[in-house]
């Protein structure tokens, strides 16, 4: 059975520290695998990786994916307030299905 | 920018009551997707829809069904409310693998309580 699973399950930090959150993957046919944010609302889109060691950035988060090892890491450097949230990953599969499995997420606080 | 819009963002109803959640989409997607999210469940698949009149059970579709008429609009029905209904409902829209960027693009969501 396909599964994903997130780690750690929540985390507190104070504003500048570095954080990496967890996601690790079992599933057939895998085709990419997706982090998003979200805070009291709606989850927002962070990043689509399909390639493994090929590393995504937007301003101070970053992710990297590890095809062979089945896992990705969210890093988020000089942490902010505003960074508060809970970070979901997902994947999909290459055939067979439109569906997006989730993993259960990571509540991440950070602390002025 | 993509906007999934929710038909009401907080829904009380009684037991037993049928209920209607709509999700309105204006990127021409084809894919839509309803989500009930709970505390320590995260994220799971009610019903999903690839195309007009199509639909496909996600993990936990008893108790629920959807509607595709137009390709904008993707409608869940709870066909008889019950309190383990009570949940965080999200509804989410994406291209075809090959048609478009294929990540997911969420509503606002509708927190229900039944009663």
């Amino acid at each position: 059975e396909d599964k994903v699973v997130q780690s750690p399950l929540s985390l507190v930090v104070h504003e500048g520290d570095t954080v990496t959150l967890n996601c690790s993957y079992e599933v057939t046919n895998f085709r990419s695998l997706l982090w998003y944010k979200q805070e009291k609302k709606a989850p927002t889109f962070l990043f689509m990786l399909t390639s493994s060691g090929i590393e995504k950035k937007s301003g101070r988060l970053s992710s990297i994916l590890d095809k062979k090892e089945l896992f990705s890491i969210l890093n988020i450097t000089a942490t902010q307030t505003g960074d508060s949230a809970v970070y979901l990953c997902a994947f999909t599969r290459s055939s067979g299905t439109y569906k997006y499995i989730f993993g259960t997420g990571t509540r991440l606080k950070v602390l002025a | 920018d993509v906007k999934v819009t929710q038909s009401s963002r907080y829904l009380v109803k009684r037991t037993g009551e049928k209920v209607f959640l709509e999700c309105v989409q204006d990127m021409d997607h084809e894919n839509m997707f309803w989500y009930r999210q709970d505390p320590g469940l995260g994220l799971r698949l009610i019903y999903f829809s690839y195309d007009v009149k199509m639909k496909e059970k996600g993990d936990i579709p008893e108790g629920y069904s959807v509607s595709r008429e137009k390709k904008e609009r993707f409608s869940l029905i709870l066909e008889s409310a019950s309190t383990n209904q009570t949940s965080m409902y999200l509804c989410a829209s994406s291209f075809l693998e090959g048609q478009g960027p294929y990540e997911q693009y969420f509503g606002p969501g509708t927190r229900l309580t039944v009663t």
